[in-house]
């Protein structure tokens, strides 16, 4: 079964330093998301991506955060100048439309030293 | 508004019994109501869903009961088994054009052999 894949599965950074996280969606899905988990804490939705732009971001999207697909196939979220509060999880997601279920990745665990 | 608000926070089920969760939600625009399903280190995995225009779903020993006057939906799980311990997420999305899913924030199951 296809699945969505994210790499790397963790990564340490200082604070202060820029992170890329990369995934790769389900081959025909055309909707990518990210949403993250802080330990302990409910998955909360980042931001929404179709047609080589953002469609839908939450209030915590702001100007520190940014997504790009740059290929057919990979699916990045930036994070500027992290700060330790941005230690969480961090889950892609895709779907085939809107309306079709969101799958999503493994995750990638983000600690901010 | 845009709350989905879960219960309880941990479960504790007999092998063989049934393991109920409930969520309950305040934005009558939501229109789609899935249940995830968490194993450690994983991301979370669709189980079930629900659209408001039925009461009931059921999928094996899965079933979605949806009250729409009540705003509440809950997930049964028939026959608990050691396997089915994991978090459980229920989630929401809405209105009609929106991509975001909204969280609860998650039940422990664990199922005693």
């Amino acid at each position: 079964e296809p699945e969505v894949t994210q790499t790397p599965s963790h990564q340490v950074t200082q604070m202060g330093q820029e992170v890329i996280l990369r995934c790769v969606p389900i081959s025909n899905h055309l909707y990518f998301y990210w949403y993250r988990q802080i330990l302990g804490q409910k998955v909360e939705f980042l931001v929404s991506f179709y047609n080589n732009e953002i469609s839908e971001k939450s209030e915590i999207f702001d100007d520190q955060f940014s997504v790009e697909r740059p290929d057919g196939s990979n699916f990045t979220l930036k994070i500027r100048s992290t700060k330790l509060e941005d230690s969480a999880m961090y889950f892609c997601a895709s779907s085939r439309s809107r309306n079709q279920p969101q799958h999503f990745g493994d995750g990638t665990r983000l600690s901010i030293l | 508004q845009q709350q989905v608000k879960q219960s309880p926070q941990s479960l504790i089920v007999q092998k063989g019994g049934i393991s109920i969760i409930n969520c309950a939600y305040e934005n009558t625009a939501f229109d789609y109501f899935p249940w995830y399903q968490q194993f450690p280190g994983k991301g979370p995995a669709l189980l079930i869903a629900i659209r408001p225009d039925v009461s009931e779903k059921k999928e094996g020993r899965f079933t979605i009961s949806f009250n729409k006057s009540a705003k509440q939906f809950s997930l049964h799980i028939m026959d608990s088994q050691p396997g089915d311990s994991a978090t459980y997420f229920c989630a929401a999305r809405g209105p009609q054009g929106a991509q975001k899913l909204v969280f609860g924030q998650g039940t422990r199951l664990t199922i005693n052999p």
